[in-house]
């Protein structure tokens, strides 16, 4: 498709468990965002990627959070030794340009719940 | 799927009237802002942008009006029809060298029939 693909749509993790959420952008956009969404809450930024290059990771809650985009494109986010309190909706977004010149559109999200 | 906006301000109104949504940014520095749309279970959707440059931006049955005197932005949906039911969030984008939209707390619209 055209849009931004996240898998897997769902994701039941026991507490402790590793867990990798995969995105695929639109093909050719330079921008790259992963959110966390919790529930009745709006996006919260994680990180973005301009390229393969992370450029910004400041809102990574912990160490236990670790994104990569290796070759610009398809990006994973990795959370290690999952706890209750990441239970949320991770959504990937992409733009075509930088960030603040053109719109960012965004993936159905990964509903991550940890038991 | 799950739901989004479970305690978020609400907005109920008739069909085929116009609703109005307005959000309140943060930061008087930010010069880009977009508009999204978020239906139950699905990702945020784009709806519409404006730069800091215009005070007013029409699209499709929908119009954003930004006050940068006070900080304000708003979402103008003419003729609300029953798919326009959602929850609606305002984000914000601050300056050269930062590389994050930052959204407001959401509104939940009804359209009632």
């Amino acid at each position: 498709g055209a849009g931004v693909s996240q898998s897997p749509r769902y994701k039941v993790a026991k507490r402790g468990q590793d867990v990798a959420l995969r995105c695929d952008p639109i093909s050719g956009h330079v921008s790259l965002f992963w959110y966390q969404q919790a529930l009745g809450q709006g996006p919260e930024f994680l990180t973005y990627f301009q390229n393969e290059a992370q450029l910004d990771k400041s809102g990574l809650p912990s160490d236990r959070f670790f994104a990569e985009r290796p070759e610009g494109s398809v990006s994973t986010l990795k959370i290690q030794r999952t706890q209750q309190e990441d239970s949320a909706v991770y959504l990937c977004a992409s733009s075509l340009g930088e960030v603040g010149s053109a719109e960012a559109f965004f993936g159905q999200g990964t509903r991550l719940t940890v038991v | 799927g799950e739901s989004v906006g479970l305690h978020l301000p609400t907005l109920s109104v008739q069909e085929g009237d116009n609703s109005i949504i307005n959000c309140a940014y943060s930061n008087s520095a930010s010069d880009y802002f977009i508009w999204y749309k978020q239906e139950s279970g699905k990702g945020p959707q784009f709806i519409i942008d404006i730069r800091s440059n215009m005070d007013k931006r029409q699209g499709q049955r929908v119009t954003v009006l930004l006050n940068k005197t006070v900080k304000h932005l708003s979402l103008q949906i003419a003729a609300t029809q029953p798919g326009d039911s959602a929850v609606y969030f305002c984000a914000e984008n601050c300056c050269s060298g930062t590389y994050k939209y930052i959204f407001g707390t959401g509104t939940r619209l009804k359209v009632l029939a």
